[in-house]
């Protein structure tokens, strides 16, 4: 079976700084794929980054990057300059098989 | 862009009644999903469909059901609601399998409550 973890149910960041969401997963595969969704209070979830298992290289979207360390099974997601429309709950996520798994969710707040 | 449109934002209902959550997606994607989303939980899977009038059991599938007559209509059928069944409901949908520009897409949620 297929697990995604999120350790940390809630963080909070002060405007403008760097924050690190963590993320593990556990699979005996070796092709697979990672997203960060993110769900802002009352809005509708929407992809973040997403990060194949193949490709070494983190990926990057603008402020929100990845760091995929596959032997280790880590998937964090950190946010550069962070910004109050950052203010959410993150969900980390696995895709494998035609299926998603999702992590239990980490509340972040960004504090003026 | 993807659409994905659930029919109700809040729905209140009460023990015992037979419950229809209808999603609806225009993006032709082959596979549709319903979660539960609850607070601490995540989304856990309560089931997906991968094809008209296919259907697969997710994580949580007791005190469901679901229908998927054409491809961009999924239901999901509380057959009689109970108490227990107060949550987040969201559904999804992607292209089937695993493909460079797969990714899920989800609906704006509907928010049930159980009296």
């Amino acid at each position: 079976a297929q697990t995604v973890t999120q350790s940390q149910p809630e963080m909070s960041v002060q405007e403008a700084e760097t924050v690190t969401l963590s993320c593990t997963y556990d699979t005996s595969e070796s092709n697979y794929y990672l997203f960060w969704y993110k769900q802002p209070p009352s809005r509708q979830m929407i992809l973040v980054i997403r990060q194949e298992a193949y490709k070494q290289q983190n990926a990057t979207e603008n402020r929100f990057s990845v760091n995929f360390q596959k032997a280790a099974k880590s998937f964090s997601l950190k946010i550069s300059d962070s910004q109050l429309g950052d203010t959410a709950m993150y969900f980390c996520a696995f895709f494998l098989g035609n299926q998603f798994y999702f992590g239990t969710g980490t509340s972040l707040t960004v504090i003026p | 862009d993807v659409k994905v449109t659930q029919s109700s934002r809040y729905l209140v209902k009460r023990t015992g009644e037979k419950v229809f959550l209808e999603c609806v997606q225009d993006m032709d994607h082959e596979n549709m999903f319903w979660y539960r989303q609850d607070p601490g939980l995540g989304l856990r899977l309560i089931y997906f469909s991968y094809d008209v009038k296919m259907k697969e059991k997710g994580d949580i599938p007791e005190g469901y059901s679901v229908s998927r007559e054409k491809k961009e209509r999924f239901s999901l059928i509380l057959e009689s609601a109970s108490t227990n069944q107060t949550s987040m409901y969201l559904c999804a949908s992607s292209f089937y399998g695993l493909a460079e520009n797969n990714e899920q897409f989800f609906g704006p949620g509907t928010r049930l409550t159980v009296l």
